[in-house]
């Protein structure tokens, strides 16, 4: 079973701060995911990525294989980018049996 | 296609009493997943179908909990005889072949 490590596992920032939130993994894995979820339960996936970096608007993702590791980064941070930041792998590494997620870190931008 | 549809958003529920979730995938997908996730923490996997076929119900947290998908549509997660401790949100994800997941606003579950 792939075990997931976020951190931290809070974060308070000002706005403009640039963000990095780090994800390890334990299994080799055939992509991982960044997921976004707001009060009230929704997740949203931010990313898929199997290699290098993906970039959509200010967000960030990149990961190294070898090295089992993955940050997300927010550039220019805005109040509505508070949320919880999961990030989460397959649960046997490879497989499409589901994921094994991290605990999440908690992300407050302050005005 | 308005993407993954959970119903109830909340079931407030006795102790003892069964409940039943419904998850409604995009229609296109093949996958489909549930989860838990309890306060403070990533959700947990608790079984997914390819179709109609379970593929994966080890992890179902005891044998009160079972799902169904009948058609290979929609699918159902009923819990027996609630515990207090189910209570949770319960996430339904659904993906083609596991590339991608797109998630439900979930259930939240309280039991009293």
């Amino acid at each position: 079973k792939n075990e997931v490590e976020q951190s931290p596992q809070n974060l308070t920032a000002q706005e403009g701060e640039f963000i990095t939130i780090n994800c390890s993994y334990s299994v080799g894995i055939s992509a991982l995911h960044w997921l976004q979820q707001h009060p009230g339960g929704g997740i949203v996936s931010l990313f898929m990525l199997s290699s290098g970096k993906k970039k959509h608007g200010r967000l960030i993702a990149t990961i190294n294989i070898q090295e089992k590791h993955s940050s997300l980064h927010i550039t220019a941070s805005h109040p509505r980018d508070s949320a919880v930041y999961i990030c989460a792998v397959p649960y046997s590494g490879g497989g499409a049996d589901g994921l094994t997620f991290g605990k999440g870190t908690h992300l407050i931008i302050q005005p | 296609d308005t993407g993954v549809s959970q119903n109830p958003r909340h079931k407030i529920t006795k102790r003892g009493q069964n409940v039943t979730f419904r998850c409604d995938p995009i229609s296109e997908h093949n996958r489909l997943y549930w989860y838990r996730q309890t306060l403070g923490q990533g959700p947990e996997f608790l079984t997914y179908f390819q179709n109609e076929a379970q593929l994966e119900k080890s992890r179902l947290l005891s044998d009160r909990f079972s799902a169904e998908r009948p058609k290979g549509s929609f699918s159902t997660l009923e819990i027996q005889r609630t515990e207090q401790g189910d209570s949770a949100m319960y996430l339904c994800a659904s993906s083609f072949g596991g590339n991608g997941y797109t998630f439900g606003s979930g259930t939240r579950l309280t039991v009293v």
